[in-house]
């Protein structure tokens, strides 16, 4: 049973540039929240995806932007990159009502030069 | 808003002893879920125990177990008989029953010396 997945590794971009991010959920579920880490603290809340909308946002500007697919997996998008960008970004998958489990895949490092 | 706070940076313990990692949280709803979660270099993050606020009985699972203290809002965590893979950075969370947003403390780095 594949867990969640996410892709790329690790990134490296430029101040201004634009970013994507790809998360694939644990098989079977349907649901996938984004968290940002930054470098020493506890991640945040950006927002999460349900049904291809987005059900809930945290307190992140609009720069970053989510987009969830029919077979459940999702994209983070963040525009106009800024140097305190620079995270990790989790993903985190689950089933159905808001309070089941998450499930967190590896991470995407990003870093912003 | 609900807040956590873990306020040990860093802990130390010996391989086969016992360790407990402090959280509280700030909040002012009656039914909510607690979680302790690892983060070991991997980066990614594995449930380590969860505990339903309406349960008045302590979470456990294996070696690991809680000390749940709804009046003080503390929800502290009980590492018995310490092994090397237990050396992770360990995340205290929050999270509201109906509520996406799930709230993490700063994180307490856990060390286990041979």
């Amino acid at each position: 049973d594949a867990g969640v997945t996410q892709s790329p590794t690790h990134l490296i971009k430029t101040r201004g540039q634009q970013v994507t991010l790809r998360c694939s959920p644990k098989s079977g579920h349907d649901t996938v929240s984004w968290y940002q880490q930054a470098l020493g603290q506890g991640p945040q809340f950006i927002f999460q995806y349900y049904e291809e909308e987005e059900r809930q946002r945290g307190n992140f500007p609009d720069r970053f932007s989510g987009h969830q697919f029919p077979n459940y997996s999702s994209e983070l998008n963040v525009n106009a990159l800024l140097l305190g960008d620079s995270a990790l970004y989790l993903c985190a998958s689950s089933l159905g009502r808001p309070g089941n489990e998450q499930f967190f895949g590896p991470g995407t490092r990003l870093t912003v030069l | 808003a609900q807040t956590v706070t873990q306020s040990q940076p860093e802990m130390s313990v010996q391989e086969a002893e016992t360790v407990t990692l402090s959280c509280t949280y700030d909040t002012s709803e009656s039914d909510y879920y607690l979680f302790w979660y690892k983060q070991p270099p991997s980066r990614q993050m594995i449930l380590v125990i969860r505990q339903e606020a309406y349960k008045q009985q302590n979470a456990t699972e294996n070696r690991f177990s809680v000390n749940f203290q709804k009046a003080a809002k503390s929800f502290s965590l009980k590492i018995s008989d310490s092994q090397l893979g237990d050396a992770a950075m360990y995340f205290c969370a929050y999270r509201s029953p109906n509520n996406n947003d799930m709230r993490f403390g700063a994180g307490t780095r856990l060390t286990v010396k041979p």
